[in-house]
């Protein structure tokens, strides 16, 4: 199995440009979840989704930000317009429920600088 | 609010020595803790989590809530331990997960 996926797994963009990143988590997996790591941090959540829902969206940028998960599988997170300061790896992950007991998984990240 | 504190940056330790990687949280419910491994062009993945109390790879960590910590320990190091470590945080009904800084840690052989 893959695993989650995302793409792309690189990227670079210049400032105020748009940019959009795709998740594809694990089959069956209802939880969500969308971190920033910045250089040398580790892992901070800025969104998770139960099946479509996004349950809890209280760290993420909502003036530039934005993401879906349509269907309750599939994700897409958008920055618009980036800027200088979103340079960073953009991690998904899926776990089975939404309990902390629940193991996430992790995508291998898209590394996104802004220019 | 909820912290994870990971004091080192790096740690460096020679192949067969003990190794420690520090972890502190603030955090005023009942926490869960977890360590959280990334080894060189991997993905991040789950190592060990307090409530299993459960050995990994050697690997052991004790949660003391009069100390809040939960520092990583094992015994003898081996060069495929050569990783990031991440400690993190959640909760019983609370589903935000707070992560450390990471501790690099390099086992030299």
């Amino acid at each position: 199995e893959a695993g989650v996926v995302q793409s792309p797994r690189y990227k670079i963009i210049e400032k105020k440009q748009p940019v959009a990143f795709w998740c594809n988590p694990i089959s069956g997996h209802n939880t969500l979840y969308w971190y920033r790591q910045n250089l040398g941090q580790g892992p901070e959540l800025l969104i998770r989704y139960e099946n479509e829902e996004a349950v809890d969206d209280s760290q993420l940028p909502k003036d530039r930000f934005s993401a879906e998960r349509l269907k309750g599988v599939d994700s897409t997170l958008k920055i618009q317009p980036a800027e200088l300061g979103d340079s960073a790896v953009y991690l998904c992950a899926s776990s089975l429920g939404d309990s902390s007991y629940n193991e996430q998984f992790f995508g291998p990240g898209t590394r996104l600088t802004v220019l | 609010a909820q912290r994870v504190t990971q004091p080192e940056k790096l740690l460096s330790v020679f192949k067969g020595a003990p190794v420690e990687l520090k972890c502190n949280y603030s955090y005023s419910g009942s926490p869960e803790l977890f360590w959280y491994v990334q080894y060189s062009r991997q993905r991040l993945q789950l190592l060990l989590r307090h409530i299993s109390r459960e050995s990994i790879k050697g690997f052991t960590a004790d949660l003391n809530k009069g100390e809040t910590s939960f520092h990583l320990k094992k015994p003898f190091a081996q060069e495929e331990d050569s990783a990031m470590y991440y400690c993190a945080l959640s909760g019983y009904n609370f589903n935000k997960f707070y992560f450390g800084s990471g501790t690099k840690l390099n086992v030299k052989p």
